[in-house]
């Protein structure tokens, strides 16, 4: 079976420093891969997808980036973070071995004060 | 923007069926229909899916009209744990645009 992992879950970082979210899939070769971000009480957004190592589209103008050194591992990153950084993100992955549907990992919290 | 229109809000009676309404009048022929729902706190979890035929799974009902311009979820016995924001989404996998969903409440 396929699982997602990502992390840390949650994290506190203040206003201009790095930052580096984790995840994994594993169970299946060449997946899709997505970051979402889900601001506090609204909709998720899309901010990245990934159909190979070293694909990345970006689907909104913004203070992260994406990138995927490995068949199932893809990371988002920031070199200064801003307040309006803070939400909940989401890694997911959909493949030919879900039929295209997508899953999402537990999320990672972001505060950044 | 999300490509489907849903309330904003609902009440359920525990134990009986919840029927959640979406509508995507400009859904393409080859666009699925997906379900998710999301507990706060936790990323969403898959539902339940559909193109044209009405779908069930242990989760599940989803009726799709045959005009395919709406779609409903049908949770036949709701519980406590079903409260959640429930998301209907158009498209053929991949990349999925979620919008504001309805939040369902289960009630004692």
């Amino acid at each position: 079976s396929q699982t997602i992992h990502q992390w840390p879950a949650t994290l506190v970082q203040p206003v201009g420093s790095p930052l580096s979210l984790e995840c994994t899939v594993e169970g299946t070769s060449n997946p899709n891969l997505y970051w979402y971000r889900q601001a506090a009480g609204r909709g998720l957004q899309l901010l990245f997808y990934s159909v190979g190592i070293g694909q990345i589209s970006s689907e909104v103008p913004q203070n992260l980036s994406a990138s995927r050194p490995q068949d199932r591992q893809f990371i988002l990153s920031s070199k200064k973070l801003l307040l309006s950084d803070s939400g909940f993100y989401l890694c997911a992955w959909s493949g030919t071995v879900s039929g295209n549907t997508i899953y999402f990992g537990e999320g990672s919290w972001l505060t950044v004060v | 923007d999300a490509k489907t229109t849903q309330p904003t809000s609902m009440d359920c009676a525990e134990g009986r069926a919840a029927n959640l309404p979406c509508n995507h009048s400009t859904i393409s022929g080859n666009e699925y229909v997906y379900w998710y729902r999301q507990i706060h706190s936790q990323g969403p979890q898959y539902i339940i899916h559909g193109l044209k035929n009405n779908e069930t799974n242990e989760m599940a009902s989803l009726i799709i009209t045959e005009d395919r311009k709406s779609s409903t979820l049908i949770l036949p016995h709701a519980t406590l744990r079903d409260t959640a924001v429930y998301y209907c989404i158009v498209g053929q996998g991949g990349k999925l645009i979620f919008g504001q969903g309805t939040e369902l409440s289960v009630k004692p």
